[in-house]
Formats: C-alpha cells, structure tokens, sequence
C-alpha cells in the first residue's frame, strides 16, 4: 500500500476486555515497531520486529501487552485485560534497514 | 542512555518570522538525529534527520536543523512561519544499537499566529 495503514481508527472497549490492534507496513519495509501516545504527551516506545529477528520488546509496560508479526508483513498488537490506563492512541510505523520510519495514522483506543 | 530532551511545552511565533524549536540530546557516540511533525488528526511524518557530514540539514517544507556538537542540540528551524506549520514536532534519537527504535522528546507545540 501507499502507507502504513492501521485499523480500527477508533476503538471503545470496556475494562477487562481484550482488544486487537492491527498494523498493515508498507511494503518492503522489514523493521516494524509499535508506540503509544498518551494525551498530551510523547511517544513511549513499546516493540519493535526487524525481519526474522527475535523482536525487542522491552518497552511493553506489562505482560498484558504483546504482539506478532508475521514475516515482513501485518503485525497485530494485544492488550489483555484491558486497563483505563491503557487509553491513549497506539501508533505503528515501518521503515526499510537504515531508512527513515513512516507512521500510520494510530489506533485511538478508550477504556470505560 | 541516549536521551532527548525539548525543553519547550509551545512554541508562539507570528507568521512570516522565523522560529526555532529546541532539542538537546545526551547520547554515546555519534548521534543519529531525527525531527517528526505530527498536525492534527494526522500520523506523525518525517521531517529531517542528522546521520554525519553537514551540520545544516534540509528537510521538508522549509524546515532545517542545525546540528551542534558542542552544545549537543538539534534545534529545528525555519525562517519564515507559515500558520500552516502549527503543529507538534518530535525530537527524536534511536536506542544505542537501533537505528530506528527511537525515543522521542516530550513534544513542542508550535502555534503560529496571523
């Protein structure tokens, strides 16, 4: 595709639900990652896949949040048991070894 | 650990004068430096980035960044603001052995005036 696509734009899930979020990179980038925006604030990196690597995942706040990635393509991030504190907008973004990262427009995720 | 630091919440500037966001960052080695835009109801975009050689860099939309070792800023600039250009810009430097896991700054928000 033209860009990173990300899907649902928005989400409204209730405490204690899991929800799924998922990235569509551009094509031919292998390196994915995963971060959150919280309001008002700045991107807190959570994960991040780079070909057939084993991913980083050292920025996933708790072991309620993990995420896949199936070869160079769609990754999906899920959040078990879902938190109020987890409200914030997930952003995804991939880039080519040594290339810029290019982002998607973000999952808005609200827990009531 | 590398880190960044935007010392500015807002930035408020007039239109048609220059404006200067600031980045200052701590890093091990020679740093990779990074400025993303991020305007409203819309994904974060790249801007610029300092990897070596010239320590002016050009990037989009008439934003440059000077680069300066001795002071370790990054500040981004532009001579001549557009009220186009409000927005939330990023600062940002990769993770010590990434060259894209990025950490980002705070954020700063410019908001030019009419």
């Amino acid at each position: 595709g033209a860009g990173v696509s990300q899907s649902p734009s928005n989400k409204v899930t209730e405490k204690g639900k899991d929800v799924e979020l998922r990235c569509d990179p551009i094509s031919g980038h292998t390196a994915l990652y995963w971060y959150r925006q919280r309001l008002g604030q700045g991107l807190e990196f959570l994960i991040y896949f780079q070909g057939n690597s084993a991913p980083d995942k050292s920025g996933l706040p708790s072991d309620r949040f993990s995420a896949e990635r199936t070869g160079e393509s769609v990754s999906t991030l899920t959040i078990q048991r879902t938190q109020q504190e987890d409200s914030a907008v997930y952003l995804c973004a991939s880039s080519r070894v040594g290339g810029e990262a290019f982002f998607g427009q973000g999952t808005r995720l609200t827990v009531v | 650990a590398q880190s960044v630091a935007q010392p500015e919440d807002q930035v408020n500037v007039a239109e048609g004068n220059p404006l200067t966001v600031k980045c200052t960052y701590s890093v091990s080695g020679n740093p990779y430096l990074f400025w993303y835009v991020q305007y409203p109801n819309r994904g974060l975009q790249f801007l610029l980035k300092y990897i070596t050689g010239d320590n002016l860099v050009k990037g989009s939309y008439g934003f440059e960044a000077e680069f300066n070792k001795s002071q370790t800023s990054f500040h981004l600039k532009k001579p001549s603001a557009l009220v186009s250009d409000s927005a939330l810009y990023f600062c940002a430097v990769p993770f010590s052995g990434g060259y894209n896991k990025l950490i980002f700054g705070a954020g700063t928000r410019l908001a030019v005036h009419p």
